[in-house]
């Protein structure tokens, strides 16, 4: 039962630099979310997806961008790494789709990011 | 964005029953009331969730006020496992925003 498989695990990173942060479930789940999370704070939502082929924004989507590969994949991408961005980074998946938080949200084990 | 409202931090004791309070003013009413609950340096797992009706399952209660703007987790006996960030969660269509949570003490 992998659930949600985030990678990598640990990231640093130089100021300007670029990197992919991959998310895959295996749970067939319908939409797919990305969230920060900085030290003493809930979780923000960065971009989500609510169906195959669909991406929108969240309330912090500056300087990321997303894939949503296939319906199992999805990925968040940093163009030019900023501190601003160290965080720790959240993926998760729903069988919900768009409309509704019919179902409970399965997250991945995070990945840590630090810019410097 | 909806926001709920919850204390930052409570204490139980092991064995006894601990009821986690939140507020969520601003919720619809076509949107779910979600609870999670992250443990140091894990990713948030998922708790229980309801809609207008009290939720029963293997890990918890949910108890949803009448008017929906309140709602209350229930450990029925806590744990020290169950020492962790509680979330109670608003949805919006189906994304969840997260408040800042209840950081709860399980005391021996």
């Amino acid at each position: 039962n992998a659930g949600v498989t985030q990678t990598p695990k640990f990231q640093v990173l130089k100021t300007g630099q670029s990197m992919t942060l991959q998310c895959a479930q295996d749970m067939n789940h319908n939409s797919m979310y990305w969230y920060r999370q900085d030290p003493g704070m809930g979780l923000r939502l960065i971009y989500y997806s609510a169906s195959e082929g669909t991406t929108d924004k969240g309330e912090v989507p500056n300087g990321y961008n997303v894939s949503r590969l296939n319906k199992r994949e999805f990925s968040l991408r940093l163009e030019s790494a900023a501190p601003s961005q160290t965080s720790v980074y959240f993926c998760a998946s729903s069988e919900s789709s768009g409309f509704a938080a019919f179902y409970g949200y399965t997250f991945g084990s995070g990945t840590r990011l630090t810019v410097v | 964005d909806a926001k709920t409202t919850q204390p930052n931090s409570m204490e139980s004791n092991e064995e006894e029953p601990v009821h986690l309070p939140c507020n969520h003013s601003t919720i619809s009413g076509t949107d779910y009331i979600h609870w999670y609950r992250q443990l140091p340096s894990q990713g948030p797992e998922y708790v229980i969730h309801g809609l207008t009706s009290n939720v029963n399952n293997r890990m918890a209660s949910l108890a949803i006020a009448e008017d929906r703007k309140s709602s209350t987790l229930i450990l029925h006996r806590a744990t020290l496992r169950d020492a962790a960030v509680y979330y109670c969660v608003e949805t919006s269509g189906s994304r969840l925003t997260f408040g800042e949570g209840t950081q709860l003490t399980v005391n021996p």
